[in-house]
């Protein structure tokens, strides 16, 4: 299986804060690799996909980039909404995996 | 729009069998897409369970090989899934999604999930 490093597993930031996660490939993945947004008691929700293209409708603080193994996920300017766990995933080899999170709090 | 809506039994006895059956609203199963599950432990993240395309075919984790089945039923239009021999580490929120692409790709939408726990 392709293992996915994502870090931090937390994060403590101050609104309007630029924040960064990144993930890491176990080996190439092009950039087969989609963010995702995780809140207690809703719809996980699709933020990036290709690494870098934004999904429809999606804010545009959000931002993602890279290829190969080394990936990075930014919120341009944090705001209470975006308080939420944060899940990179690949999707160049089956079993499609993810990484461990990163939960994303308010200071 | 396109939505999905998990149910199924929230306690399940260990060595029983989990049915989870996902509704799909807005666009039929066997319309073009994968539909997939993936669970999320408690306290742990998320693990892609297996899939179904809108032809039937199927793939699975291997980590759960041989206990688990995905199935869809276009007449009731939804999509099942059947884990077997369950311990308490398939205690877990399970979700089901659509899934794009032929070969690979995104998951686009998402249930808000279902509680399993296994427990005697």
């Amino acid at each position: 299986d392709i293992q996915m490093t994502q870090s931090p597993s937390s994060l403590s930031a101050s609104i309007g804060d630029r924040v960064t996660i990144t993930c890491q490939a176990s080996q190439d993945i092009s950039n087969y690799l989609n963010w995702y947004q995780v809140k207690p008691g809703k719809a996980p929700t699709l933020l990036i996909y290709d690494g870098s293209t934004l999904q429809t409708g999606v804010t545009s603080r959000f931002s993602g980039s890279g290829s190969v193994t080394d990936f990075t996920f930014t919120i341009s300017s944090l705001q209470p909404e975006d308080i939420a766990t944060y899940y990179c995933q690949q999707y160049e080899m089956l079993p499609w995996t993810f990484g461990q999170g990163t939960e994303v709090a308010i200071k | 729009q396109v939505q999905l809506q998990e149910s199924g039994p929230g306690l399940v006895k260990p060595s029983g069998t989990l049915s989870l059956t996902c509704g799909v609203f807005g666009v039929s199963v066997t319309w073009g897409d994968w539909w997939s599950w993936v669970r999320q432990a408690p306290g742990m993240g998320l693990e892609w369970i297996g899939e179904i395309s809108h032809s039937g075919r199927t793939k699975y984790n291997p980590s759960l090989q041989g206990r688990v089945t995905v199935s869809a039923d276009e007449s009731m239009n939804h999509v099942s899934l059947q884990l077997t021999s369950v311990t308490a580490a398939d205690t877990a929120l399970y979700y089901c999604a659509r899934r794009r692409g032929v070969v690979r790709g995104y998951l686009d939408v998402w249930g808000r999930g279902t509680l399993v726990t296994v427990s005697s």
